[in-house]
């Protein structure tokens, strides 16, 4: 199984900062990674896929980008409605797997 | 608009069964692959497996194999995920989520997600 190791597992920032999480899988998956948001009690959901894509609706302030093992999501210009928690994926080869998830906390 | 509706929470006890439905609408259910990913509270994401609603294909993560089913009624444009023989971790919140094409198993959209408790 591919492992990602996603770092760190809290972030503690301001509204306006500029934050990166990065994602590190275990073996090449190419570009097969995709970032997800999620908020407490609910469902997660897309920001960006093959690795830099941004899902359409998403903030421009979104970023994403790496190839093979390293991975990075880059938040520019932090808004109160970002802190929430954020996992990567690989959907390189089953099974899929996820990163640990990493908090994002004023 | 594309959407996933998932069925009510669940209380089971140790070496029960649990079967949780997903109910597509919005899109050709039978053209997306459905995939089912779990979560603990507190905790991260844990995929399951995956249903080609096509085929009836499936496959699942190795932890599950022998106590996961994954089947679907295409007349109702729904996928379900039985677990059997319970145990207390099993207690999580069960996600399907459908993925974005047939080239880019990213998931497009996702369910609400139905709670699990496994309790005696």
């Amino acid at each position: 199984d591919i492992q990602m190791t996603q770092s760190p597992p809290t972030l503690s920032a301001s509204v306006g900062d500029r934050v990166t999480i990065t994602c590190r899988a275990s073996q090449i998956i190419s570009n097969w990674l995709a970032w997800y948001q999620q908020k407490p009690g609910k469902a997660p959901n897309v920001l960006i896929y093959r690795a830099s894509v941004l899902e359409s609706g998403v903030p421009s302030r979104f970023s994403g980008s790496g190839s093979g093992t390293e991975f990075s999501l880059t938040i520019s210009g932090l808004q109160p409605d970002d802190f929430a928690t954020y996992f990567c994926q690989q959907y390189n080869s089953y099974p899929y797997t996820f990163g640990q998830g990493t908090k994002l906390e004023i | 608009q594309v959407q996933l509706v998932q069925s009510g929470a669940e209380v089971k006890k140790p070496g029960a069964s649990v079967k949780v439905s997903c109910e597509a609408s919005g899109f050709t259910f039978t053209s997306y692959d459905i995939n089912w990913v779990r979560q603990a509270t507190g905790q991260g994401l844990e995929w399951m497996g995956w249903m080609n609603p096509y085929t009836g294909g499936t496959g699942y993560a190795q932890k599950f194999r022998g106590r996961v089913s994954m089947t679907r009624n295409t007349s109702i444009s729904t996928a379900y995920l039985e677990l059997s023989d319970l145990r207390f971790e099993d207690t999580a919140v069960y996600y399907c989520a459908r993925v974005a094409s047939a080239r880019s198993n990213w998931y497009y959209v996702w369910g609400q997600g139905t709670l699990v408790t496994v309790s005696s």
